[in-house]
């Protein structure tokens, strides 16, 4: 157990709906990452946050945004949902200052089902 | 455009085989190199390298990186089922803290 939650661990919706994913981080760490991980692409890092600011962005679509709360936990929002949306979406915490990826820690991911 | 590439995409063993799993990576400001073991669900840590040459190593797994042809590769020796599951590579950019991830490569072992 990485300490790292995530909430729900599955999610059925159809097209064209919203959604929010949760993601509380370990107990001390500030920044969160966010992840998608497809079949086809693997792991593609989306967007992180450091003590509720915007720190990097990756290949985040314009359909998706996150933020991260003053009580440091996070939601990524996904709406206008496509099948091609389906996924297991990661949250990884680390603490401050990163020294780097081995103090990422990954939650256990909510898979997502667009219908 | 960054990259990280893993091989074989899957492999297939028997149990007291060894294995190696490659990475090769072509990205800007290079950090460091990571392998994580992914099983069910959440990838977990396994090794960091940051510099050429140096092997590390943690029970029948061992891992090296080579900077200048860009790879590195991960060991594991005396497989046993449990070592069932995709293996990642990814790369640590420097400066963005995002990790870019190869595709994994999927190691079945059978008793």
């Amino acid at each position: 157990d990485s300490g790292v939650t995530q909430t729900p661990k599955h999610l059925i919706t159809a097209t064209g709906q919203r959604v929010t994913l949760r993601c509380s981080p370990r107990s001390g760490d500030l920044s969160v990452y966010w992840y998608q991980q497809s079949l086809d692409q693997g792991l593609q890092f989306l967007i992180q946050y450091y003590n509720g600011e915007e720190r990097a962005k990756g290949n985040i679509l314009e359909r998706f945004s996150a933020q991260q709360f003053p009580d440091l936990h996070s939601e990524l929002n996904l709406s206008s949902l496509e099948l091609g949306d389906s996924a297991l979406y990661f949250c990884a915490s680390s603490p401050h200052p990163s020294r780097g990826g081995e103090t990422q820690y990954f939650g256990p991911g909510t898979r997502l089902l667009v219908l | 455009e960054d990259k990280v590439v893993q091989s074989p995409l899957s492999l297939v063993v028997h149990e007291g085989d060894t294995v190696t799993l490659n990475c090769s990576y072509e990205v800007t400001n290079f950090r460091s190199l990571l392998w994580y073991k992914q099983e069910k669900k959440a990838p977990t840590f396994l090794f960091m390298l940051t510099s050429s040459g140096i092997e590390k190593k943690s029970g029948r797994l061992s891992s090296i990186l080579d900077k200048k042809e860009l790879f590195s590769i991960l060991n594991i020796t005396a497989t046993q089922t449990g070592d069932s599951a995709i293996y990642l590579c990814a790369v640590d950019q420097g400066g963005s803290e995002k990790l870019v991830f190869g595709k994994g490569t999927k190691l079945t072992v059978n008793p």
